[in-house]
């Protein structure tokens, strides 16, 4: 089954403690994405990547660091968390193809890591 | 920063109506549009998208609008059933970089 998978689902930790978000995606995709997401702001990109070893930043990337060291991980690091980092996150991963083909280039989405820092 | 904002933040219809969900984007360059539903507790589900070179698409009982004048994008849907209650967001991207979602409608389906 296709899948991204995420983990923890759930995360309660201290200011400062410093944690990794795994995401994994069985699907060989190329380009893989964290989100978070807070109530009235939808959802912001924090980092992307379109291959192995390709990262950008995207809206949101401050207190934040990613790593693609093999093309089906993407880890979402938090150096030293802060309150103002408890948030929804998404990780997503697609197929990508410049100019995408229409409903090829759909992002699949994991269920979500729910993080709370104190 | 980008923007992807709605007009709507909440929609309530009858089951059989039609719904249409609006979305105003702000980079004139965006090439590629997403709807998007999440129901509670799940992540986004990708439901249709279109090329900025089209202006209508259709799939199975939905429908997407692109006004690239007006840089405006709606997603209509035949047919409300209860299974659309639903939070929809609109994205937006150029070249598959950067992605930007609106904050999104709520969908509510009175039965």
């Amino acid at each position: 089954e296709a899948q991204v998978t995420q983990n923890p689902r759930y995360l309660i930790t201290v200011t400062g403690k410093k944690l990794t978000v795994t995401c994994s995606q069985n699907m060989n995709h190329e380009y893989m994405s964290w989100y978070r997401q807070d109530p009235g702001l939808g959802l912001r990109q924090i980092y992307y990547s379109m291959n192995v070893e390709v990262t950008d930043k995207g809206d949101v990337p401050e207190g934040y660091k990613v790593s693609r060291k093999e093309k089906r991980n993407f880890p979402l690091i938090l150096e030293s968390p802060s309150p103002n980092q408890t948030s929804l996150y998404f990780c997503a991963s697609s197929q990508l193809s410049v100019p995408p083909t229409s409903g090829e280039e759909t992002q699949y989405f994991g269920p979500g890591t729910r993080l709370l820092v104190l | 920063g980008e923007s992807v904002g709605l007009h709507l933040p909440t929609l309530s219809v009858q089951e059989g109506d039609n719904s249409i969900i609006n979305c105003a984007y702000s980079n004139s360059a965006s090439d590629y549009f997403i709807w998007y539903k999440q129901e509670s507790g799940k992540g986004p589900q990708f439901i249709i998208d279109i090329r900025s070179n089209m202006d209508k698409r259709q799939g199975q009982r939905v429908t997407v609008l692109l006004n690239k004048t007006v840089k405006h994008l709606s997603l209509q849907i035949a047919a409300t059933q209860p299974g659309d209650s639903a939070v929809y967001f609109c994205a937006e991207t150029y070249n598959f970089n950067k992605f930007y979602f609106g904050s999104g409608t709520k969908l509510n389906v009175k039965p």
